[in-house]
């Protein structure tokens, strides 16, 4: 399953609002119910932490401007509000089918 | 806490054979499936291999003639082994716990660096 992420990089004001879109080859709906799309944030010299799962579930502790949406084959992450916090590389990643893939990355930069 | 560190050579001369261990705490590796994901340098996220908390494992196709994952749930540590490495395989090595589905926590990494 090949994730295409757009935009590849992203800058942003302080407070302004942004969008990264994951687009995937297949339908990434698991035969039990669940849509195995995830997106995860990974800050400069940092490992990738997990930021929203099963599309629109938001990791505990992540802040609530982050949210998730999508079905099937699109998906979209939406930062409600840059921070400072905010910079680094946003990945969409897909457990649906194997082997897992992850998406080539949204580099976001702040103004 | 839940933790996971990598831990192995930082180089590997080219067609020899790279042993990396993932130490976790705060769970059991009989309960959490554990993955192997590598990053070049600058570059993005490859998937490498899985092992599941039955023991059973999973490789990307393009690694497995080269990949061995296994583990020793006594010690809370999973093991990889990738054979003939090359250049291609310089890159940080990660391992990260996966409860069904999602990488919730990864490792710090471990950077590897092939060279003679």
């Amino acid at each position: 399953v090949v994730l295409t992420q757009t935009p590849p990089t992203l800058s942003a004001t302080i407070g302004q609002s942004v969008s990264i879109s994951c687009r995937s080859s297949q339908s990434l709906l698991d035969s039990d119910g669940d849509t195995y799309l995830n997106w995860l944030l990974q800050r400069p010299g940092q490992s990738p932490q997990l930021l929203i799962y099963s599309v629109s579930n938001l990791e505990s502790g992540v802040p609530n401007r982050f949210s998730g949406s999508g079905s099937e084959t699109d998906f979209t992450l939406k930062i409600s509000g840059v921070e400072a916090e905010d910079l680094g590389v946003y990945y969409c990643m897909q457990a649906t089918h194997a082997p897992l893939t992850f998406g080539s990355g949204t580099k976001l930069e702040i103004k | 806490q839940v933790q996971l560190k990598e831990s192995g050579p930082g180089l590997v001369q080219p067609s020899q054979t790279l042993s990396l261990t993932c130490t976790v705490s705060g769970f059991s590796l009989t309960s959490y499936n554990v993955h192997w994901v590598r990053q070049p340098t600058g570059k993005g996220l490859e998937w490498m291999g899985v092992i599941w908390t039955g023991g059973s494992t999973d490789y990307n196709s393009a690694l497995k003639s080269r990949l061995s994952i296994s583990r020793d749930t006594s010690k809370s540590q999973v093991f990889l082994k990738m054979n003939s490495l090359q250049t291609e395989d310089i890159a940080t090595y990660y391992c990260a716990r996966d409860p069904g589905g999602v990488f919730d926590y990864w490792g710090q990494g471990v950077m590897v660096t092939v060279s003679s």
